[in-house]
């Protein structure tokens, strides 16, 4: 069963303009993870941050996590064409480290 | 794609045959997966191996088998082919578990 449920399921911005796509669980975490994927393509670690942090950045992208709310926020920030894709997030909590995904966030950014 | 190359990239098979996916890494990871991805479910653990003959089932194992007889390959195995199996399959490895994974490019698999 999915663990992570983003919102929305698509979004289309301006290249420029500011992304944010949330993530909401159900159940506790040890961790939650945002991924890409490229249309076609396997995907893209880009940032895990850890149940004991709230906020989290790198380089264009920040996350936040409310685990009281038991949820998370990716904000990308300056979107370029080049960031269209899906993003998904991931809770691990499993005691091999397993994820579970969400169904994913489709993002376009018209150039 | 961090090492990890998936064979056959596409494949398209007939109900009933057997198929064996193949994941194989160069970077020694302790930790291996299976996923599929669907329209809709986004993806979907089948089965994971934490070292050599070590492996456990994921959220939708059946009709799936794996073995992991070396660190660095991880096979799947769909014993008898369904049309419900067909599906874009992923591997993932990871060096420990509650870290980020590193994905492989997928492979296509269409049971007719």
């Amino acid at each position: 069963s999915q663990q992570g449920e983003e919102d929305p399921q698509a979004l289309s911005i301006q290249e420029g303009e500011n992304a944010t796509m949330n993530c909401s669980y159900k159940t506790s975490i040890n961790n939650l993870q945002w991924y890409r994927q490229n249309s076609g393509r396997g995907l893209v670690h880009l940032i895990l941050i850890r149940s004991n942090e709230r906020e989290k950045h790198s380089g264009r992208l920040r996350v936040t996590l409310d685990t009281s709310k038991k949820s998370s926020s990716l904000l990308i920030t300056a979107s370029r064409a080049a960031d269209t894709a899906s993003y998904f997030c991931a809770t691990g909590g499993g005691s091999q480290g397993n994820l579970i995904f969400g169904k994913g966030t489709k993002l376009s950014v018209k150039p | 794609d961090a090492g990890i190359t998936q064979s056959p990239r596409h494949k398209v098979t007939e109900t009933g045959t057997p198929v064996t996916l193949r994941c194989h890494q160069t970077e020694n990871h302790r930790y291996m997966y299976w996923y599929r991805q669907d329209p809709g479910h986004g993806l979907r653990l089948i089965h994971y191996s934490y070292g050599v003959k070590d492996t456990d089932k994921g959220e939708v194992s059946d009709g799936y088998s794996v073995s992991r007889s070396k660190t660095e390959d991880f096979l799947l195995t769909l014993e008898s082919a369904t049309s419900s199996q067909t599906s874009v399959y992923f591997c993932a490895i990871g060096g420990s578990a509650y870290n980020e994974q590193f994905f492989g490019p997928g492979t296509r698999l269409t049971v007719l």
